[in-house]
């Protein structure tokens, strides 16, 4: 079975800091694509920052960015700045070939002012 | 353009009643998914299709029975409710192909007593 592995159900980051959510997944596929997906307590799934397996170079989204390193199936989420708006659940998921996404079981994250 | 829609928003059904879950698309996607999001398990695939006539089960297709006559329209049908089908679903939709970003609808909260 395909799997994504979230090893921190909560987190927590003062406000202006910087936090790092990990992530690592499990695939046979040699083209895959990855994603961060926030979830606010409105529960509306937002995206946050994607990575196409195939490109060395790590995604940045204005304060978000990722280290993505393919070889250890490693896709952590950096958020630099953070910002009380930032408390959500954080999903990582990805696309293994031509299926739907596979979600990890997710990490809440808490911004304490 | 509305995205995707989901109706109801929440819904309380008895043990053995039966109830559709509607989901719709205007971004002419060929792939939709019901997912379930469960408290500490992410979200799990229920079914998913990727174009009219064509669907498939995922992880945890029991109790659940979809159809996909329309492009735009993927409905989710429990059968006879449980009280372990107490959950929040999700339909979402995307292209086919590349690092497609799924589109989220805003979910159902179902409570089945």
């Amino acid at each position: 079975a395909q799997t994504v592995t979230q090893s921190q159900p909560e987190m927590s980051v003062q406000e202006a800091e910087t936090v790092t959510l990990s992530c690592t997944y499990d695939t046979s596929e040699s083209d895959y694509y990855l994603f961060w997906y926030k979830q606010p307590p409105s529960r509306q799934m937002i995206l946050v920052i994607r990575q196409e397996a195939y490109k060395q170079q790590n995604a940045t989204e204005n304060r978000f960015s990722v280290n993505f390193q393919k070889a250890a199936k490693s896709f952590s989420l950096k958020i630099s700045d953070s910002q009380l708006g930032d408390a959500a659940m954080y999903f990582c998921a990805y696309i293994p070939g031509n299926t739907p996404l596979v979600f990890g079981k997710g990490t809440r994250l808490s911004v304490i002012a | 353009n509305a995205g995707v829609t989901q109706t109801p928003k929440f819904q309380v059904l008895k043990t053995g009643q039966s109830m559709t879950l509607q989901c719709a698309q205007d971004m002419n996607h060929e792939y939709m998914s019901w997912y379930r999001q469960d408290p500490g398990m992410g979200l799990r695939l229920i079914h998913y299709s990727v174009g009219a006539g064509i669907t498939d089960q995922g992880e945890v297709p029991n109790g659940y029975n979809v159809s996909r006559s329309t492009t735009e329209d993927f409905p989710l049908r429990l059968l006879s409710a449980a009280p372990s089908q107490t959950s929040v679903y999700f339909c979402a939709s995307s292209l086919q192909g590349g690092a497609r970003a799924y589109t989220f609808g805003s979910g159902t909260r179902l409570t089945v007593v």
